[in-house]
């Protein structure tokens, strides 16, 4: 069954520091999706990109967030200078089509620990 | 703000019970729902989704919707302790299909 893939699954970095992190959606889906949930706390959506440009963001997705996708399969969220408050699991989700009606796949997620 | 509401528990049912999850939306505009479930330290799994009022089934699970009273359950019959998870309530937050979730509520089952 296809499935969402991320990596890496646990990036630690240092306070000020860029991050890189890669999703692999589900072949032939079309929207893709960041969510973050920082530990004990709920998901929240991050951005929706739909294609190659953003459609929809939340107020955390500031300036210091960007989203790629550089080729056709994978799907990128960048953090430009990281932040002590960035640390949390953050999941990639694709969504077959148009509509709100399709569901979300999600991702295993990526653990970012900020130092 | 659109908002998910659902009891975050611990939830404690005896094996083979049924165990029943509650969640309230705000936006009477939404209409999308599903429920997720989470285990500790993984991502969220989509276990249903629901789109009309009414129940749906799918094996041991039914979903009900009330869009009169912004009312999502979900109902699992013949709990299993391997349905020990924090179940997660989600609504459709825009057009471009971005979810808003609940809290979850913490279900445990008892062998």
């Amino acid at each position: 069954e296809p499935e969402v893939t991320q990596t890496p699954s646990h990036q630690v970095t240092q306070m000020g520091q860029e991050v890189i992190l890669r999703c692999v959606p589900i072949s032939n889906h079309l929207y893709f999706y960041w969510y973050r949930q920082i530990l004990g706390q709920k998901v929240e959506f991050l951005v929706s990109f739909y294609n190659n440009e953003i459609s929809e963001k939340s107020e955390i997705f500031d300036d210091q967030f960007s989203v790629e996708r550089p080729d056709g399969s994978n799907f990128t969220l960048k953090i430009r200078s990281t932040k002590l408050e960035d640390s949390a699991m953050y999941f990639c989700a694709s969504r077959a089509g148009r509509g709100s009606y399709n569901e979300q796949f999600f991702g295993p997620g990526t653990r970012l620990t900020v130092l | 703000q659109k908002e998910v509401e659902q009891n975050s528990g611990p939830l404690s049912v005896p094996e083979g019970a049924i165990a029943s999850l509650n969640c309230t939306y705000s936006d009477r505009g939404s209409q999308s729902f599903f429920w997720y479930r989470q285990y500790s330290g993984k991502s969220p799994e989509l276990i249903m989704s629901i789109y009309s009022n009414g129940d749906k089934e799918d094996g041991r699970f039914t979903a009900q919707l009330n869009k009169a009273s912004q009312y999502v359950s979900l109902l699992i019959r013949d709990s299993q302790p391997s349905d020990s998870a924090t179940y997660l309530c989600a609504v459709n937050g825009g057009s471009q299909g971005n979810l808003i979730f609940g809290k979850g509520t913490k279900l445990s089952v008892k062998p």
